[in-house]
């Protein structure tokens, strides 16, 4: 089974600074799939950012960008720039695809409370 | 474009009680997740329905169950509730399932409240 750890519960940034969020996961597999949710207090999961494990071209999206290391099983996410908008539960997840080659479940990370301070 | 619908977003419940939650997934969404969300056991995966068939299962009792119509929307249902089944259950749709189309999107979820 795989497993997704995220170590930091908390952290907090200063707008318009950088923060780095880690994650490191456990699997056996080859082919998966690695994201990055965010949970605001409206409780909406938003995709932040994704990444294939085939490539090893490191995802950005705007002002988040990851430093996917397969070897190491570590993916983490930085934000730039941060703003008050990105306060947020952030979760870290995997997903192998089925044997048939379609999308499967998503296993989450505890996940880490991002406080962006003025 | 609407986005993932779930109802009711609040429900209290009492134990031995059983609830069916909601869900209509985006259209032209054909495959539907659903996920617990707690503060001790985090967010884990129930079921999975694509095209009115259960595709992929959690491990949770039986008690739990779930089912999807042809219009895609799915239902779960919660039998002789226990005061650990309260949660945040969260609702998921993508376009087809296929490994091309991972983007899962969520609702805003239903809040269960067992008493």
């Amino acid at each position: 089974a795989q497993t997704v750890t995220q170590s930091q519960p908390e952290m907090s940034v200063q707008e318009a600074e950088t923060v780095t969020l880690s994650c490191t996961y456990d699997t056996s597999e080859n082919n998966y799939y690695l994201f990055w949710y965010k949970q605001p207090p409206s409780r909406q999961m938003i995709l932040v950012i994704r990444q294939e494990a085939y490539k090893q071209q490191n995802a950005t999206e705007n002002r988040f960008s990851v430093n996917f290391q397969k070897a190491a099983k570590s993916f983490s996410l930085k934000i730039s720039d941060s703003q008050l908008g990105d306060t947020a539960m952030y979760f870290c997840a995997f997903m192998k695809p089925l044997s048939t080659g379609t999308a499967s479940k998503l296993t989450f990370g505890t996940g880490t409370r991002l406080q962006v301070t003025l | 474009k609407a986005g993932v619908t779930q109802t009711p977003r609040y429900l209290i419940k009492t134990r031995g009680q059983q609830v069916t939650l909601s869900c209509s997934p985006i259209s032209g969404h054909r495959s539907v997740s659903w996920y617990q969300q707690t503060p001790g056991q985090g967010l884990q995966f129930l079921f999975e329905y694509f095209s009115e068939t259960q595709r992929n299962k959690g491990n949770f009792p039986g008690r739990f169950s779930g089912r999807q119509f042809s219009n895609s929307r799915s239902e779960m249902n919660v039998s002789t509730l226990e005061l650990g089944d309260s949660a945040l259950y969260l609702c998921a749709s993508r376009k087809q399932g296929t490994v091309s189309n991972t983007e899962a999107f969520f609702g805003q979820g239903t809040r269960l409240t067992v008493v």
